[in-house]
């Protein structure tokens, strides 16, 4: 399995707090991702970087922010957290892009917005 | 914007059934065709098509791209309880990677 965690795995936190997830990987590939999985919607892309402090939005990035200032780490933080952020967020990295893009996943976050 | 639409949403057959799964798509500059397995946890990664026409096969699963039609199928043979699970489709662009919303099979003995 490629090395790719995240943590926490689980949280469950009130509207309005600042939440910050973390995916973590050993495998040193340039580019990461995160998404969001919720029923009737699949995965959807949050925002994505394609290499150090290099990021760019997704389908859905409002009310997201991401930062990446190690090839290893990649954050993403909830400003103030609501209940329509309640979610299950999972980590990709890839290797390459375009042409060959296989996405390997983190075992992902379930977050709970009260 | 890209778009990916799998079909059937869900699906349920019986052990020993043979199974076909669709996946269209309208991603600008496409690259592949990706296909995942999720169980009860994270995508776990089944086949990348780049060339229409051309089989890719493990086991009982076998996959194909149409690029005329948009298109690629995956096909689950001699289905087994253990096939059960949300299979996801996506199609890569320049960069990002957009998923369908799954096609969740149910395998019954």
């Amino acid at each position: 399995d490629a090395g790719i965690t995240q943590s926490p795995r689980h949280k469950v936190t009130e509207t309005g707090t600042p939440v910050t997830l973390r995916c973590h990987q050993t495998e040193n590939h340039r580019y990461m991702y995160w998404y969001r999985q919720d029923p009737g919607h699949g995965l959807r892309l949050i925002h994505y970087s394609y290499g150090v402090k290099d990021t760019d939005k997704g389908e859905v990035s409002d009310g997201y922010s991401v930062s990446r200032s190690k090839t290893e780490d990649f954050l993403l933080t909830l400003e103030s957290a609501t209940s329509s952020q309640t979610s299950v967020y999972f980590c990709a990295i890839s290797e390459f892009a375009g042409a060959a893009n296989e996405q390997f996943f983190g075992p992902g976050t379930r977050l709970t917005v009260l | 914007e890209d778009k990916v639409v799998q079909s059937p949403l869900s699906l349920v057959v019986h052990e020993g059934d043979t199974v076909t799964l669709n996946c269209s798509y309208e991603v600008t500059n496409f690259r592949s065709l990706l296909w995942y397995k999720q169980e009860k946890k994270a995508p776990t990664f089944l086949f990348m098509l780049t060339s229409s026409g051309i089989e890719k096969k493990s086991g009982r699963l076998s996959s194909i791209l149409d690029k005329k039609e948009l298109s690629s199928i995956l096909n689950i043979t001699a289905t087994q309880t253990g096939d059960s699970a949300i299979y996801l489709c996506g199609g890569a662009g320049s960069y990002q990677l957009t998923f369908g919303k799954g096609t969740k099979l149910s395998v019954i003995p």
